[in-house]
């Protein structure tokens, strides 16, 4: 059964600091999908990027990163230069093929100015 | 904005009462899900829709029940309810049913059972 652990309860950095924001996945399926979701303080969920189980190549968005590694069943999240606006709950969640997502228990950043 | 429209945003009612929460998909989604945040349990999964038919289930107790309308707005029921079920219910929809496919979520309908 698939399964998404966020290890990380809490985190807190100052501001311009980077973060890592773990996320270890358990899967059979050797098709797979990937995702981070960010809800901010106001509440609604908000999709940030999917990753297929066959492209490893890392991403960058900005001052958002994502390190994809099947060897170690890991999806991790970089935010650089952190600001204010970053604090949230950050969401890793997994699909395998045709099944609904399944989310991690989350990991709430807070970045302190 | 996901596009994906959730009403009422807040409801309080007391235990043992039925309440109906309504989701409306983006436009050219034919799929809805429906999932509970609690602080305990995290994001769970209850049902998922596709275009009208029931595609997939969740945790979803026997007291809840939902169901898509051919204009595919989406509707979950909860009755009998108990403390436990205070949460916030998030309804998302997708393009296709396929995992692949993000979801965009609803901002939420907050429930409060007293």
């Amino acid at each position: 059964a698939q399964k998404v652990t966020q290890a990380q309860t809490e985190i807190s950095v100052v501001e311009k600091e980077d973060v890592t924001l773990d996320c270890v996945y358990e899967t059979r399926d050797t098709t797979y999908y990937l995702f981070w979701y960010k809800q901010p303080p106001s509440g609604e969920l908000v999709f940030l990027i999917r990753r297929n189980s066959f492209d490893e190549q890392n991403e960058i968005s900005g001052r958002y990163s994502w390190n994809f590694q099947k060897s170690t069943s890991s999806f991790n999240f970089t935010i650089t230069a952190s600001q204010v606006v970053d604090s949230a709950v950050y969401f890793c969640a997994l699909s395998e093929g045709n099944t609904p997502l399944v989310f991690g228990k989350g990991t709430r950043l807070s970045v302190i100015a | 904005d996901s596009g994906v429209t959730q009403t009422p945003k807040h409801l309080i009612t007391a235990t043992g009462q039925r309440v109906t929460l309504r989701c409306s998909p983006r436009s050219g989604d034919l799929s809805v899900y429906w999932y509970q945040q609690s602080l305990d349990q995290g994001l769970q999964f209850l049902i998922q829709y596709y275009n009208g038919e029931e595609r997939a289930k969740g945790n979803i107790l026997e007291r809840f029940s939902a169901q898509q309308f051919p204009d595919l707005h989406s509707e979950l029921n909860l009755s009998s309810l108990e403390l436990g079920d205070s949460a916030l219910y998030f309804c998302a929809s997708s393009l296709s049913d396929r995992g692949n496919s993000p979801l965009h979520f609803g901002n939420g309908t907050r429930l409060t059972v007293t």
